[in-house]
């Protein structure tokens, strides 16, 4: 159980356009997604946290505006950069929370989007 | 300012050792605590989980928590090379469902 999915795994794209990503819960109902964005031999960086139904609670630091997120499911999440530019390629990770178990707070993360900008 | 502190390592150990990591973190009222290990180039998989004092056992893991050193470490028995990886720490505040990771240790696993 508990297996989250993205799509796509990679990405290439034009400097200017928008590049979509989803992430689903595939085996349970998420009422929390977490996006995070990881550089090359960096740690996560959490970008922003949403609920299902709710406005995403972004990062300092994280342009709302350009990083889209909607989570308008119990099983999806999806994370739209626009008009992305070259310093936005980076690998993007996607993970789900569970409703909570005994207090518990674990989540699962999707695979991964690599974005690369042009 | 909530902080989870980990050794960026490298970590090197010989195959069939045991692997000590460990985390330390900042907010007294942390009540759980994760082990995560991340591939290079992949995302990260929940390998462990803990919230209460003491030693948890998975197989060839152990998670060890101490709340009041503040710090939780992973065993890992018997290292085998497919083991080196990154391993992240992560804990919850107490009420909060958002997880301060830390930087990860790298562990590199030789025969």
């Amino acid at each position: 159980g508990a297996v989250v999915s993205q799509h796509p795994s990679r990405v290439i794209c034009k400097s200017g356009t928008s590049v979509k990503i989803e992430c689903r819960s595939l085996d349970f109902q998420a009422t929390t997604m977490f996006w995070y964005r990881q550089f090359p031999k960096q740690s996560l960086m959490l970008m922003a946290t949403s609920n299902e139904g709710s406005k995403a609670t972004y990062e300092q630091g994280v342009e709302k505006d350009k990083f889209l997120i909607n989570h308008a499911s119990l099983t999806l999440s999806t994370l739209t950069v626009t008009s992305a530019h070259p310093e936005d390629s980076s690998f993007y990770i996607c993970s789900a929370r569970p409703p909570l178990a005994g207090g518990y707070n674990e989540q699962f993360f999707g695979p991964g989007t690599r974005l690369t900008v042009l | 300012q909530k902080e989870v502190e980990q050794n960026s390592g490298p970590l090197s150990v010989p195959e069939g050792a045991i692997a000590s990591l460990n985390c330390t973190y900042s907010d007294r009222g942390s009540q759980s605590f994760f082990w995560y290990r991340q591939y290079s180039g992949k995302s990260p998989e929940l390998i462990m989980s803990i919230y209460s004092n003491g030693d948890k056992e998975d197989g060839r893991f152990t998670a060890q928590l101490n709340k009041a050193s503040q710090y939780v470490s992973l065993l890992i028995r018997d290292s085998q090379p497919s083991d080196s990886a990154t391993y992240l720490c992560a804990v919850n505040i107490e009420g909060s469902y958002i997880p301060t990771f830390g930087r990860g240790t790298s562990l590199i696993v030789h025969p």
